[in-house]
């Protein structure tokens, strides 16, 4: 049972353009959304949150979008720089402590 | 403030042995949860401690165990290694439960486990 997913394994996106990543997740019981990015043979970076009391975050180039009705959120990168070129996964925590659950994963490459 | 710190990086056990893993968390987080990587089934919750106790625990068999120490940091062990057992041992620490930012959690840079 994936309760979020990440339908897209990979997005290729020009430099200096927008990257739109997207999640969307089946639990009604998940209040809380994090986006990490992640290189090879490194561990997962904290990029940015979303509590569902909220349908927007922003945080310098990147803003993350929640639709609670649709059980969907999206990340923004704005403008796309190819050190942005990661595997970017989407999680949700749940069970009333840090047991988080993470999407597949999609991997974006930014092209100069 | 220096981040999460995993030791050792590389492993390289034989199926059967066991192996233990390290984890110091960032310098006043005391929960640390630690998480399996295959290319198979993504990354996956194994086990969450606090105050030296397990809060919560992942679909793993028996032979994943996990302890804290009264300085937050954390071991995890695998007994009777399997092949399946291969993967990227991620530690992740963050502050305690309750306080805000408390689901931010922040990764080390992971343990490589080969098994043969």
């Amino acid at each position: 049972d994936q309760q979020v997913k990440q339908n897209s394994p990979s997005l290729s996106v020009q430099e200096g353009r927008i990257s739109i990543l997207n999640c969307d997740y089946t639990n009604s019981m998940f209040d809380y959304f994090l986006w990490y990015k992640k290189y090879p043979a490194e561990g997962p970076t904290f990029l940015i949150s979303i509590s569902s009391i909220k349908d927007k975050n922003e945080d310098g180039r990147f803003t993350v979008f929640l639709n609670k009705s649709a059980k969907h959120l999206s990340l923004h990168i704005v403008p796309s720089q190819p050190g942005d070129s990661a595997v970017y996964f989407c999680a949700a925590p749940h069970n009333a402590g840090n047991m988080l659950t993470f999407g597949g994963g999609t991997r974006l490459m930014v092209k100069p | 403030k220096a981040g999460v710190t995993q030791t050792p990086r590389y492993l390289i056990k034989t199926r059967g042995q066991q192996v233990t893993l390290s984890c110091s968390p960032i310098s006043g987080h005391r929960s640390v949860s630690w998480y399996q990587q295959t290319p198979g089934q993504g990354l996956q919750f194994l086990f969450e401690y606090f105050s030296e106790t397990q809060r919560n625990k992942g679909n793993f068999p028996g032979r994943f165990s996990g302890r804290q120490f009264s300085n937050s940091r954390s071991e995890m062990n695998v007994s009777t290694l399997e092949l399946g057992d291969s993967a990227l041992y991620l530690c992740a620490s963050s502050l305690a439960p309750g306080r805000p930012y408390s689901y931010e959690q922040y990764f080390g840079p992971g343990t490589r486990l080969t098994v043969t």
